[in-house]
């Protein structure tokens, strides 16, 4: 099946810092999408980006299908922003998660 | 709009017994998924329903089984429960197949 390989595995910031998490995966996919899994397990959803570049306030996603690869920037980090990020990509009709980036954001 | 919804929230079984979890979807989501979580990982595929048929199954025993209903909701169904069972279970919804899934909250199963 497809590998989703995310990256860092932990990240953490003071508040007000910017950073970058990274996605690859093995093939070919339909989509991509970027999720916050909050502390008490809801997976809110940030981004459907098979391709391109999207931005919604401080955060924004750029997937490079061709390269097999996404960026998740998020900017001016909040306390808010703790948890843990996940990329999942949609192949044969099935959505394969990555492993996950768990960010502190401390203040 | 309500979002997805699931219940029961929380759940303890023992081994050996028999689950089902409940899952209906946004108004208008004609596709659900099943996950399961456990800690520490991403979600794992189960199953994904669309127009009441079963589009896709992930890596899961025969223990587990699922069906969608005339109305898109959706049950989860988990046999002979195994210790290796405790997750969290999340379900998902899509307006199609391959459209962005929206989650709801989660059923944490424990089995004892």
């Amino acid at each position: 099946g497809i590998q989703v390989e995310q990256s860092p595995p932990d990240l953490i910031l003071q508040e007000g810092a910017n950073s970058t998490l990274r996605c690859n995966f093995s093939d070919s996919v339909n989509n991509l999408q970027w999720f916050h899994q909050n502390p008490w397990g809801q997976l809110i959803n940030l981004f459907y980006i098979p391709s391109g570049t999207k931005q919604n306030g401080r955060l924004s996603a750029t997937t490079v299908a061709t390269e097999r690869y996404s960026l998740l920037y998020i900017s001016s980090s909040q306390t808010t922003d703790s948890g843990v990020y996940f990329c999942a990509v949609e192949a044969y009709s099935t959505l394969t998660f990555g492993k996950g980036t768990m960010l502190l954001v401390s203040p | 709009d309500a979002g997805v919804t699931q219940s029961p929230t929380h759940l303890i079984k023992t081994r050996g017994q028999h689950v089902t979890l409940r899952c209906s979807p946004i108004s208008g989501h004609k596709s659900v998924s099943w996950y399961q979580q456990v800690l520490g990982q991403g979600p794992q595929f189960i199953f994904q329903y669309y127009e009441k048929e079963e589009r896709g199954r992930g890596n899961f025993p025969d223990r587990f089984s699922a069906r969608q209903f005339p109305n898109y909701s959706s049950e989860l169904n988990v046999n002979a429960l195994l210790l290796g069972d405790s997750a969290l279970y999340l379900c998902a919804s899509s307006v199609d197949m391959s459209d962005t899934q929206y989650f709801g909250p989660g059923t944490r199963l424990t089995v004892l």
